[in-house]
């Protein structure tokens, strides 16, 4: 079944304990992407990689990492968490192309940060 | 930067109702707007995907149009029914990819 996987679903940490949420797709995407949505928020898009070894800041990258070693994952590594990362996180993926294909998003995480 | 905006913010219909979201996005040299319907609790599904230089794409009750020079895009629902009750969001993608806020749709029985 193609599909985006994340873990952990959930997540309660706390201030300053580094974590990293993984995220994988079996679908040979060369396109991945973190999202964080808040309310009232909406979704925000962290960080973004177009293929391996390849990835730039979105609209809030500040207090995040992210690397793109193999094409199938992309995870997300807070070095020193936040309570204002507390948040909902999705990862997604999609074909990169000359045309931009749907993106395909997984079940996401829900992170506390205490 | 881009910024998308939904209307309504919440919408409630009777079953059986035609109805349209709305969308609209500041810069109108987006790669494509994609729309897509997310459950409560859960992830994102997308429903459609038009490219710049498409007008409109359809799948089944849905059809969703695009006008870039007005900075655009409804989603028509025809014939609603409880089980499109979602939030529904639309998306503009350049070099990043912006959301609205979503629109909070219930099909009343």
């Amino acid at each position: 079944e193609a599909q985006v996987t994340q873990n952990p679903r959930y997540l309660i940490t706390v201030t300053g304990k580094k974590l990293t949420v993984t995220c994988s797709q079996n679908m040979n995407h060369e396109y991945m992407s973190w999202y964080r949505q808040d309310p009232g928020l909406g979704l925000r898009q962290i960080y973004y990689s177009m293929n391996v070894e390849v990835t730039d800041k979105g609209d809030v990258p500040e207090g995040y990492k992210v690397s793109r070693k193999e094409k199938r994952n992309f995870p997300l590594i807070l070095e020193s968490p936040s309570p204002n990362q507390t948040s909902l996180y999705f990862c997604a993926s999609r074909r990169q192309g000359p045309i931009y294909n749907e993106q395909f998003f997984g079940p996401g995480t829900r992170l506390t940060v205490l | 930067k881009q910024e998308v905006t939904q209307i309504p913010a919440a919408l409630s219909v009777p079953e059986g109702e035609n109805l349209v979201l709305n969308c609209s996005f500041t810069d109108s040299a987006i790669y494509n707007l994609q729309w897509f319907r997310q459950d409560p609790g859960k992830g994102l599904t997308s429903l459609l995907l038009i490219q710049s230089s498409q007008r409109e794409q359809t799948s089944g009750r849905l059809n969703a149009s695009l006008d870039k020079s007005s900075g655009r895009s409804t989603l028509y629902i025809a014939a609603s029914q409880p089980g499109d009750s979602a939030t529904y969001l639309c998306a503009g993608e350049r070099n990043d990819m912006r959301f609205g806020a979503g629109t909070r749709l219930t099909v009343k029985p």
